[in-house]
């Protein structure tokens, strides 16, 4: 496609249950992140893919987080054991990191809403 | 340590007036800036970078930067406010010394236009 995809759009779930969140980054981009957005607030990074090196997981804000990405290309974010502070929405973006200041593409988001 | 500061969570500005929206950084080299807009519901959207040359910056919608370097700052600008320009504005910096090809983000500064 010609950009970030994600999906869900929209993901309500109740409390103690795992989700996935999954993003389709542009073809050909190395590099991956992902962020939270609480609403109307500041990104929250996450955790960042570049090619075959470890990611990042820096940003991650328990161990109930986890992702992986395949093959280089779509990437899962699996949050397990919900929390209603969980609830936001996940940006998943790409990039070309080793161009010159790069700039990232984002996707629409996956809205997550722990009940 | 690298960061961005917009000091200003919400900006009003009358429509047709000009606007600004302000940010500052500190990186320990020379920076990559960038700034993001996020409407309303909607992904994140690149507006402009600075990579070198020009101090002022232009890019979508109108919207133009100018990069100080002696007063780390990177101030976003338009000649005439539109209604449509409210928005979510992000603010980001990457030291182009460094390795991690991560921004380092501002927490936003919304910016409301009235007619």
């Amino acid at each position: 496609g010609a950009g970030v995809s994600q999906s869900p759009s929209n993901k309500v779930t109740e409390k103690g249950k795992d989700v996935e969140l999954r993003c389709d980054p542009i073809s050909g981009h190395t590099a991956l992140y992902w962020y939270r957005q609480s609403l109307g607030q500041g990104l929250e990074f996450l955790i960042y893919f570049q090619g075959n090196s470890a990611p990042d997981k820096s940003g991650l804000p328990s161990d109930r987080f986890s992702a992986e990405r395949t093959g280089g290309s779509v990437s899962t974010l699996t949050i397990q054991r919900t929390q209603q502070e969980d609830s936001a929405v996940y940006l998943c973006a790409s990039s070309f990191p080793t161009r010159p200041a790069a700039e990232q593409y984002f996707g629409p988001g996956t809205r997550l809403t722990v009940t | 340590a690298q960061s961005v500061a917009q000091p200003e969570d919400q900006v009003n500005v009358a429509e047709g007036n000009p606007l600004t929206v302000k940010c500052t950084y500190s990186v320990s080299g020379n920076p990559y800036l960038f700034w993001y807009v996020q409407y309303p519901n909607r992904g994140l959207q690149f507006l402009l970078k600075y990579i070198t040359g020009d101090n002022l910056v232009k890019g979508s919608y109108g919207f133009e930067a100018e990069f100080n370097k002696s007063q780390t700052s990177f101030h976003l600008k338009k000649p005439s406010a539109l209604v449509s320009d409210s928005a979510l504005y992000f603010c980001a910096v990457r030291d182009r010394g460094d390795s991690n090809y991560q921004l380092i983000w501002g927490a936003g500064t919304k910016l409301i236009i009235k007619p």
